[in-house]
């Protein structure tokens, strides 16, 4: 069964520190997978997108990678800020253009 | 950088009216929209699939008489919610696809069924 499933559902963090997201999937056959940030009351938007052969891609502050066998994905926002705060979303998409979202991770980043 | 809207943002409603909800692709041609639920805490649910000039392929337990979907044309789909209850109260999200692998995201409209 094709499935996403993200750790933790929620987090606590203080400002300026690091914080990493999990993701674990049993999508197949794999063609790439994103993470999306979803402020409260909006769509989310992308922050990267990562294929088979690509281990790491950084985004500013976040830096994601991927172990294409052990299927497992993490998301490590470095230096948090306040408008970090927001659900974290790992979306995999299948050889036939399915989408399979993860459930999120909803971070708080406190002052 | 690639860019889709919806109109309204909010709404509200008396149970047992239709309401209309638009999505524009602003900058670019999208041959496929999506239609997506949300309800809170939970993530996004494909409800439909809709390609310009054609009917919209619904997921399963996805009431095709009661989301109704246009998409018109290449930059513009509408999701009409008929007869609205209050269990249709939910965050709806669409998105538009230019390139097979690429979707972007609308802000989301939150419809609320009094």
């Amino acid at each position: 069964k094709n499935q996403v499933e993200q750790s933790p559902q929620s987090l606590i963090i203080l400002e300026g520190k690091n914080c990493t997201l999990q993701c674990n999937y049993t999508v197949s056959p794999f063609s790439n997978l994103r993470w999306y940030k979803q402020d409260t009351g909006r769509g989310p938007v992308s922050l990267t997108i990562m294929t088979f052969s690509e281990n790491t891609k950084s985004n500013g502050r976040y830096t994601a990678t991927l172990d294409a066998d052990t299927k497992q994905s993490s998301l490590h926002i470095t230096a948090s800020q306040l408008s970090d705060s927001a659900s974290y979303i790992c979306v995999v998409r299948t050889g036939a253009n399915n989408l399979f979202f993860g459930t999120g991770t909803r971070l708080t980043v406190i002052p | 950088g690639a860019v889709v809207s919806q109109h309204p943002s909010w709404v509200i409603c008396k149970s047992g009216t239709s309401v209309k909800i638009e999505c524009r692709s602003l900058d670019f041609q999208a041959t496929t929209m999506f239609w997506y639920r949300q309800f809170p805490k939970q993530s996004l649910m494909l409800m439909a699939t809709s390609n310009e000039g054609s009917k919209a392929t619904y997921e399963q337990g996805v009431e095709k008489d009661k989301f109704l979907i246009n998409h018109a044309s290449l930059t513009l789909s509408t999701l009409t919610v008929t007869s609205a209850h209050p269990e249709d109260s939910s965050f709806y999200i669409c998105s538009a696809s230019p390139l097979v692998d690429t979707q972007y995201f609308g802000p989301g409209t939150r419809l609320t069924v009094l």
